[in-house]
């Protein structure tokens, strides 16, 4: 069965400086790979995709992620935030041909002025 | 495209009431389902359906029925509320294959259980 584990809970970080939210997943099999992104009060939505081919992937907002099939990771960094950038964010795992998507616990990222 | 609306944003009930969460997507989405979010533990998966006329258990499946009649709609059921089952809930939709099963979420409902 596969999971995900995001370690972090809440990370603060400054405005302008970089932040890394760390994801773990667990499968057997190969997977898709997703970081969600929810504002306070909103439903989620998606913020970048790991299907296949290149393993870093960008979001329009620049946020990245790679895909590292080794350290079953799928990290998100972004080189400077921005106070718009304070939300919670859910890394998600699915099993290729399977329709179930399994979501990590969150990270509130909190973005300090 | 509306996209994924849910309904009532908020409801207050009292324990051992009954009521339906309404979820409708106009994306002709085969994939449709319903997940409970509760601080700290992420968004748990309820029930879930394949296409009109099929569903399938969740993690956490108990007090909570579904059905799909069309593809456009998966209302929740709540059978008799309990105080556990406050939390916010999610619907979302999404293609069955070729998208990596990208979800699309409506904007949740808050339901408080007295």
């Amino acid at each position: 069965a596969q999971s995900v584990t995001q370690l972090d809970s809440q990370v603060p970080v400054f405005e302008e400086a970089p932040v890394e939210l760390r994801c773990n997943y667990s499968s057997s099999v190969s997977v898709y790979l997703f970081w969600y992104v929810q504002y306070p009060n909103q439903g989620l939505q998606l913020l970048l995709k790991y299907l296949s081919g290149s393993t870093l992937v960008e979001s329009i907002n620049g946020f990245e992620a790679e895909f590292n099939k080794s350290q079953t990771s799928f990290h998100l960094r972004k080189p400077s935030v921005h106070i718009s950038d304070t939300a919670e964010y859910f890394c998600a795992v699915s099993e290729r041909g399977y329709q179930k998507v399994t979501f990590g616990t969150g990270t509130k990222l909190q973005v300090i002025p | 495209n509306a996209g994924v609306t849910q309904t009532p944003k908020f409801q207050v009930l009292k324990t051992g009431q009954s009521m339906t969460l309404q979820c409708a997507q106009d994306m002709n989405h085969e994939y449709m389902s319903w997940y409970r979010q509760d601080p700290g533990m992420g968004l748990r998966l309820i029930h879930y359906s394949v296409g009109a006329g099929i569903t399938d258990q969740g993690e956490v499946p108990n007090g909570y029925n579904v059905s799909r009649s069309t593809t456009e709609d998966f209302p929740l059921r709540l059978l008799s509320a309990a105080p556990s089952q406050t939390s916010v809930y999610f619907c979302a939709s999404s293609y069955s294959s070729g998208q990596g099963h990208e979800q699309y979420f409506g904007p949740g409902t808050r339901l408080t259980v007295t």
